[in-house]
């Protein structure tokens, strides 16, 4: 089983639009998490890192948040652009040599 | 600034085939990364190296072997090519150990063995 479950798996949602996608994990011990931007036919791309004492951080008018203590994230987008269509991983640090976790990801289309 | 080079982009490659995938990275990162991406899965780790001359095993290692020569270089080879082995595989790389540091990756290559 995934350590890592994001939902939904896809969305679709209208230029200008707000939305928000969620990263639920079990990885234990926790050391950081991350989500990633990855456009069609490229690699992914980092959008956040935050560790466990964070519990939000932002880039631009992406923002994550962290709790902790229900192991879980959410990442959202504000007035989103068409160059916002991408798929969103989210991905758990937490074995000590530095494995990561990656959620399958969510796939979001942002329509004129 | 290149970063990441990943070669080729594509390959069609028949069973029983040996393959070679190439990376490059200029950024003087001392750990690189093997991973495969399939269709509603996240990324797994194939192979790793935390620094010039080592090599370890991840989450999906049979069927690829890895070597690390020197800093800016890690191939990945399949000796045997399977259908199975059908996939994009990305390389990344970062300053040091993946659990702290940011990891980048190469834009993948995307392979199919018929």
């Amino acid at each position: 089983k995934n350590q890592v479950e994001q939902s939904p798996q896809s969305l679709i949602i209208l230029e200008g639009k707000n939305c928000t996608l969620q990263c639920n994990y079990t990885v234990s011990p926790f050391s950081n998490l991350r989500w990633y931007k990855q456009d069609t036919g490229r690699g992914p791309v980092s959008l956040t890192i935050m560790t466990f004492s964070e519990n939000t951080k932002s880039n631009g008018r992406y923002t994550a948040t962290l709790d902790a203590d229900t192991k879980q994230s959410s990442l959202h987008i504000t007035a989103s652009q068409l160059s916002d269509s991408a798929s969103y991983i989210c991905v758990v640090s937490g074995e000590s040599w530095g494995k990561l976790q990656f959620g399958a990801g969510t796939q979001v289309v942002v329509t004129p | 600034i290149a970063g990441i080079t990943q070669a080729p982009t594509s390959q069609i490659l028949a069973a029983g085939r040996r393959m070679t995938l190439r990376c490059t990275q200029d950024m003087r990162h001392n750990a690189m990364y093997w991973y495969r991406q399939d269709l509603g899965l996240g990324l797994r780790l194939i192979h790793y190296s935390n620094t010039a001359g080592t090599t370890g095993k991840g989450e999906v290692p049979d069927g690829y072997s890895v070597s690390r020569a020197n800093t800016d270089d890690f191939p990945l080879t399949l000796a045997s090519a399977v259908p199975s082995q059908t996939s994009v595989y990305f390389c990344a790389s970062s300053p040091a150990g993946a659990k702290h540091n940011e990891q980048f990756f190469g834009p993948g290559t995307r392979l199919t063995v018929l």
